[in-house]
Protein backbone atom coordinates (compact mmCIF):
# COMPACT_ATOMS: atom_id res chain seq x y z
CA UNK A 1 0.00 0.00 0.00
CA UNK A 2 1.39 3.28 -0.79
CA UNK A 3 1.82 5.57 2.36
CA UNK A 4 2.80 9.16 2.22
CA UNK A 5 3.56 11.26 5.41
CA UNK A 6 4.12 14.15 5.36
CA UNK A 7 6.06 15.81 8.35
CA UNK A 8 7.90 19.26 9.43
CA UNK A 9 4.99 22.03 9.03
CA UNK A 10 4.01 24.45 12.33
CA UNK A 11 4.39 28.27 12.70
CA UNK A 12 6.93 30.37 11.27
CA UNK A 13 7.38 34.10 11.19
CA UNK A 14 7.66 36.13 8.05
CA UNK A 15 11.07 35.78 6.25
CA UNK A 16 11.76 32.74 8.28
CA UNK A 17 12.83 29.33 6.74
CA UNK A 18 11.41 25.58 6.93
CA UNK A 19 11.87 22.43 5.49
CA UNK A 20 9.28 20.22 5.03
CA UNK A 21 9.58 16.37 4.82
CA UNK A 22 7.48 13.24 3.05
CA UNK A 23 8.47 9.47 4.33
CA UNK A 24 7.44 7.47 1.41
CA UNK A 25 6.51 3.76 1.53
CA UNK A 26 4.75 1.00 0.00
CA UNK A 27 6.76 1.15 -3.60
CA UNK A 28 9.83 1.73 -4.65
CA UNK A 29 10.25 5.42 -4.01
CA UNK A 30 13.01 5.98 -7.27
CA UNK A 31 11.19 4.65 -10.00
CA UNK A 32 8.69 7.92 -9.61
CA UNK A 33 7.90 11.64 -10.18
CA UNK A 34 6.90 13.09 -6.82
CA UNK A 35 5.68 16.34 -6.43
CA UNK A 36 4.27 19.41 -3.78
CA UNK A 37 0.79 20.76 -4.28
CA UNK A 38 -0.35 23.24 -1.53
CA UNK A 39 -3.58 24.61 -0.40
CA UNK A 40 -4.15 27.90 1.08
CA UNK A 41 -6.86 27.48 4.07
CA UNK A 42 -10.41 28.00 2.11
CA UNK A 43 -8.76 27.83 -1.13
CA UNK A 44 -8.08 25.48 -4.13
CA UNK A 45 -5.10 23.18 -4.67
CA UNK A 46 -2.04 24.81 -6.17
CA UNK A 47 0.61 22.75 -7.89
CA UNK A 48 4.50 23.94 -6.20
CA UNK A 49 6.56 21.34 -7.36
CA UNK A 50 8.20 17.92 -9.30
CA UNK A 51 11.08 15.93 -9.09
CA UNK A 52 12.39 12.98 -11.00
CA UNK A 53 12.25 9.56 -9.59
CA UNK A 54 16.89 10.14 -9.78
CA UNK A 55 16.21 13.52 -8.63
CA UNK A 56 18.07 14.95 -11.35
CA UNK A 57 15.50 16.87 -12.87
CA UNK A 58 12.88 19.29 -11.00
CA UNK A 59 10.70 21.88 -11.89
CA UNK A 60 8.81 24.63 -9.96
CA UNK A 61 5.77 26.86 -10.12
CA UNK A 62 6.67 31.00 -11.02
CA UNK A 63 5.04 31.90 -7.50
CA UNK A 64 7.55 29.88 -5.69
CA UNK A 65 10.77 30.05 -8.00
CA UNK A 66 13.89 31.33 -6.21
CA UNK A 67 12.34 30.49 -2.84
CA UNK A 68 11.34 26.92 -2.47
CA UNK A 69 13.76 23.66 -3.15
CA UNK A 70 12.29 20.59 -3.94
CA UNK A 71 15.01 17.44 -3.08
CA UNK A 72 14.81 14.07 -2.21
CA UNK A 73 17.14 11.45 -0.99
CA UNK A 74 16.17 8.05 -1.97
CA UNK A 75 18.48 5.75 0.21
CA UNK A 76 15.92 7.09 3.06
CA UNK A 77 12.73 7.12 0.80
CA UNK A 78 12.39 10.90 1.90
CA UNK A 79 10.92 14.19 -0.35
CA UNK A 80 11.77 17.45 0.91
CA UNK A 81 10.94 20.70 0.10
CA UNK A 82 12.99 23.51 1.59
CA UNK A 83 11.18 26.97 1.86
CA UNK A 84 12.81 30.29 2.78
CA UNK A 85 12.26 33.90 3.02
CA UNK A 86 8.31 32.55 3.81
CA UNK A 87 5.40 35.13 3.31
CA UNK A 88 1.66 35.52 4.35
CA UNK A 89 0.32 34.13 1.38
CA UNK A 90 2.80 30.69 2.06
CA UNK A 91 0.12 29.47 4.69
CA UNK A 92 -1.38 26.90 3.72
CA UNK A 93 -1.80 22.70 4.12
CA UNK A 94 1.18 21.29 1.73
CA UNK A 95 0.45 17.87 0.48
CA UNK A 96 3.13 15.49 -1.29
CA UNK A 97 2.17 13.49 -4.13
CA UNK A 98 3.29 10.57 -6.09
CA UNK A 99 2.78 10.11 -9.59
CA UNK A 100 -0.27 6.85 -10.67
CA UNK A 101 2.27 5.10 -13.19
CA UNK A 102 0.88 1.12 -14.31
CA UNK A 103 -0.14 -0.69 -17.26
CA UNK A 104 -3.59 1.00 -16.99
CA UNK A 105 -2.43 4.18 -17.29
CA UNK A 106 -0.32 7.54 -16.10
CA UNK A 107 -1.07 11.04 -14.65
CA UNK A 108 0.57 12.93 -12.34
CA UNK A 109 -0.42 13.10 -8.47
CA UNK A 110 -2.01 10.07 -8.20
CA UNK A 111 -1.58 9.33 -4.07
CA UNK A 112 -1.47 11.86 -1.82
CA UNK A 113 -0.35 12.16 1.85
CA UNK A 114 -2.83 13.88 4.42
CA UNK A 115 -0.57 17.25 4.23
CA UNK A 116 0.98 19.48 6.88
CA UNK A 117 0.63 22.61 7.68
CA UNK A 118 2.52 25.72 7.04
CA UNK A 119 1.22 28.80 9.01
CA UNK A 120 3.39 32.23 8.27
CA UNK A 121 2.93 34.72 10.83
CA UNK A 122 4.22 37.38 13.74
CA UNK B 1 1.46 28.04 -18.88
CA UNK B 2 -1.88 27.61 -19.14
CA UNK B 3 -5.25 27.34 -16.83
CA UNK B 4 -7.77 25.92 -16.11
CA UNK B 5 -10.89 27.55 -15.44
CA UNK B 6 -13.93 25.90 -13.29
CA UNK B 7 -17.31 27.42 -11.98
CA UNK B 8 -17.05 28.45 -7.99
CA UNK B 9 -20.23 26.24 -7.51
CA UNK B 10 -22.89 24.23 -9.06
CA UNK B 11 -25.64 22.68 -7.02
CA UNK B 12 -28.25 20.15 -7.80
CA UNK B 13 -30.79 17.55 -6.31
CA UNK B 14 -30.24 13.94 -5.00
CA UNK B 15 -30.98 11.74 -7.67
CA UNK B 16 -30.38 14.24 -10.51
CA UNK B 17 -27.24 14.31 -13.22
CA UNK B 18 -24.73 17.39 -12.43
CA UNK B 19 -22.19 18.29 -14.97
CA UNK B 20 -18.87 20.46 -13.49
CA UNK B 21 -16.77 21.72 -16.25
CA UNK B 22 -13.21 22.92 -16.53
CA UNK B 23 -11.83 25.04 -19.66
CA UNK B 24 -8.52 25.39 -21.03
CA UNK B 25 -7.26 28.86 -21.49
CA UNK B 26 -4.08 28.03 -24.27
CA UNK B 27 -2.99 24.96 -26.08
CA UNK B 28 -5.70 21.87 -26.47
CA UNK B 29 -7.45 20.10 -23.84
CA UNK B 30 -6.91 16.81 -25.81
CA UNK B 31 -3.12 17.87 -25.68
CA UNK B 32 -2.50 16.26 -22.49
CA UNK B 33 -5.02 13.99 -20.29
CA UNK B 34 -7.27 15.62 -17.73
CA UNK B 35 -7.83 14.39 -14.44
CA UNK B 36 -10.71 14.78 -11.89
CA UNK B 37 -10.52 15.02 -8.05
CA UNK B 38 -13.00 14.89 -5.23
CA UNK B 39 -11.96 16.69 -2.18
CA UNK B 40 -13.99 16.37 1.15
CA UNK B 41 -13.39 18.88 3.95
CA UNK B 42 -10.28 18.14 5.96
CA UNK B 43 -9.42 15.62 3.72
CA UNK B 44 -6.67 14.86 1.09
CA UNK B 45 -7.86 14.87 -2.63
CA UNK B 46 -8.52 11.71 -4.39
CA UNK B 47 -8.97 10.41 -7.99
CA UNK B 48 -12.19 10.03 -9.41
CA UNK B 49 -11.32 10.05 -13.51
CA UNK B 50 -7.81 9.95 -14.90
CA UNK B 51 -6.63 9.95 -18.70
CA UNK B 52 -10.15 12.04 -19.63
CA UNK B 53 -12.67 9.36 -18.75
CA UNK B 54 -11.11 6.13 -16.57
CA UNK B 55 -12.08 5.89 -13.73
CA UNK B 56 -10.02 4.16 -10.96
CA UNK B 57 -11.14 1.22 -9.04
CA UNK B 58 -13.74 1.53 -6.09
CA UNK B 59 -15.08 4.80 -8.16
CA UNK B 60 -19.06 4.40 -8.69
CA UNK B 61 -19.74 4.25 -12.34
CA UNK B 62 -21.97 7.66 -11.98
CA UNK B 63 -19.10 9.07 -12.54
CA UNK B 64 -17.86 9.94 -16.20
CA UNK B 65 -15.45 12.02 -17.93
CA UNK B 66 -15.24 13.74 -21.31
CA UNK B 67 -13.42 16.07 -23.39
CA UNK B 68 -14.76 18.52 -26.09
CA UNK B 69 -12.16 19.53 -28.56
CA UNK B 70 -14.64 22.20 -29.86
CA UNK B 71 -14.70 24.27 -26.63
CA UNK B 72 -11.38 22.93 -25.07
CA UNK B 73 -12.93 21.95 -22.44
CA UNK B 74 -13.30 19.19 -19.92
CA UNK B 75 -16.28 17.75 -18.10
CA UNK B 76 -16.77 15.31 -14.82
CA UNK B 77 -20.45 14.23 -14.91
CA UNK B 78 -22.27 12.63 -12.03
CA UNK B 79 -25.50 10.54 -12.19
CA UNK B 80 -27.96 9.77 -9.33
CA UNK B 81 -26.02 12.54 -7.20
CA UNK B 82 -26.03 10.97 -3.51
CA UNK B 83 -25.63 13.26 -0.47
CA UNK B 84 -22.32 11.66 0.10
CA UNK B 85 -21.28 13.06 -3.57
CA UNK B 86 -21.05 16.82 -1.93
CA UNK B 87 -17.56 18.13 -1.97
CA UNK B 88 -15.04 19.85 -3.99
CA UNK B 89 -14.18 18.69 -7.38
CA UNK B 90 -10.91 19.97 -8.87
CA UNK B 91 -10.07 19.36 -12.53
CA UNK B 92 -6.02 19.05 -13.23
CA UNK B 93 -3.70 18.48 -16.50
CA UNK B 94 -0.01 18.99 -17.32
CA UNK B 95 2.44 19.90 -19.63
CA UNK B 96 6.33 19.52 -20.16
CA UNK B 97 6.40 21.71 -17.27
CA UNK B 98 4.18 22.08 -15.01
CA UNK B 99 1.07 20.59 -13.44
CA UNK B 100 -2.50 22.60 -13.32
CA UNK B 101 -4.97 22.80 -11.43
CA UNK B 102 -8.47 24.22 -11.97
CA UNK B 103 -9.90 26.35 -9.20
CA UNK B 104 -12.44 23.79 -8.00
CA UNK B 105 -15.94 23.66 -7.92
CA UNK B 106 -18.02 23.28 -4.82
CA UNK B 107 -20.79 20.48 -5.37
CA UNK B 108 -24.07 21.44 -3.21
CA UNK B 109 -26.38 18.20 -3.01
CA UNK B 110 -29.43 19.30 -2.89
Amino acid sequence: EVQLVESGGGLVEPGGSLRLSCAASGFTFSNYWMHWVRQAPGKGLVWVSRIKGDGSNSTYADSVKGRITISRDNAKNTLYLRMDSLRAEDTAVYYCARDYFDRSGYYPCGYWGQGTLVTVSS
Amino acid sequence: NFMLTQPHSVSESSGKTVTISCTRSSGSIASTYVQWYQQRPGSAPTTVIFEDNQRPSGVPDRFSGSIDSSSNSASLTISGLKTEDEADYYCQSYDSNSVVFGGGTKLTVL
